[in-house]
């Protein structure tokens, strides 16, 4: 089995610009998670999908992300605009039901200058 | 407030001595309990999982953890450190019906020293 997939593995950009993260999970894995990870905060939850539905975006910091799963082996994290506070790493975790163990990407390291 | 804690930002120990690696928990219900590695540039790897039935649980790389309900700890152990044992190490908890969701510990730096 391949793992969870990223891409990109590192991002750096500007700030204002567009960035958009994606992720390919485990096959057969029904539940996708995407969490941050910065020195300042730890893991923090963004969101999480079930079956391509999002279930909680309540740890989404503000409008300017956003979340899709438009199919069972894809979702897109996305940043517009960019700031340099978004700075961070940035992993995709996907878990199959009734196993409770979530397994994760490699991340996206993201630098927003 | 459901949350878990890790004590100790770093934990030192030379090579082949026993570490531990400290985790308690305050959650209702019971909890299903998680250690995860995260070695440099890298993701999160599994460790172990503490779901049900016997409280000492096996894991990769010859780590253990010990469930202690009445002490709400999830203790992280390995009877002989090794160099590359150092990274940082998480623990989790998730709830049974909660569809897996984590919460983290802040982590534990371990370094092991030769």
């Amino acid at each position: 089995d391949a793992g969870v997939i990223q891409s990109p593995r590192h991002e750096v950009t500007e700030m204002g610009q567009e960035v958009t993260l994606r992720c390919k999970p485990i096959s057969g894995h029904d539940y996708l998670f995407w969490y941050r990870q910065t020195m300042m905060r730890g893991l923090e939850l963004l969101i999480y999908f079930n079956n391509n539905v999002p279930i909680d975006d309540s740890g989404m910091p503000e409008d300017r992300f956003s979340a899709k799963m438009p199919n069972a082996s894809f979702s897109t994290l996305k940043i517009q605009p960019s700031e340099p506070r978004d700075s961070a790493v940035y992993f995709c975790a996907s878990s199959r039901s009734g196993e409770e163990t979530q397994y994760f990407g490699p991340g996206t390291r993201l630098l927003v200058l | 407030a459901q949350s878990v804690a890790q004590p100790e930002d770093q934990v030192n120990v030379a090579e082949g001595n026993p570490l531990t690696v400290k985790c308690t928990y305050s959650v209702s219900g019971n909890p299903y309990l998680f250690w995860y590695v995260q070695y440099p540039n890298r993701g999160l790897q599994f460790l172990l999982k503490y779901i049900t039935g016997d409280n000492l649980v096996k894991g990769s790389y010859g780590f253990e953890a010990e469930f202690n309900k009445s002490q709400t700890s999830f203790h992280l152990k390995k009877p002989s450190a090794l160099v590359s044992d150092s990274a940082l190490y998480f623990c989790a908890v998730s709830f049974r019906g909660n569809t897996g969701k984590l919460i983290f510990g802040q982590g534990t730096t371990l370094q092991v020293k030769p």
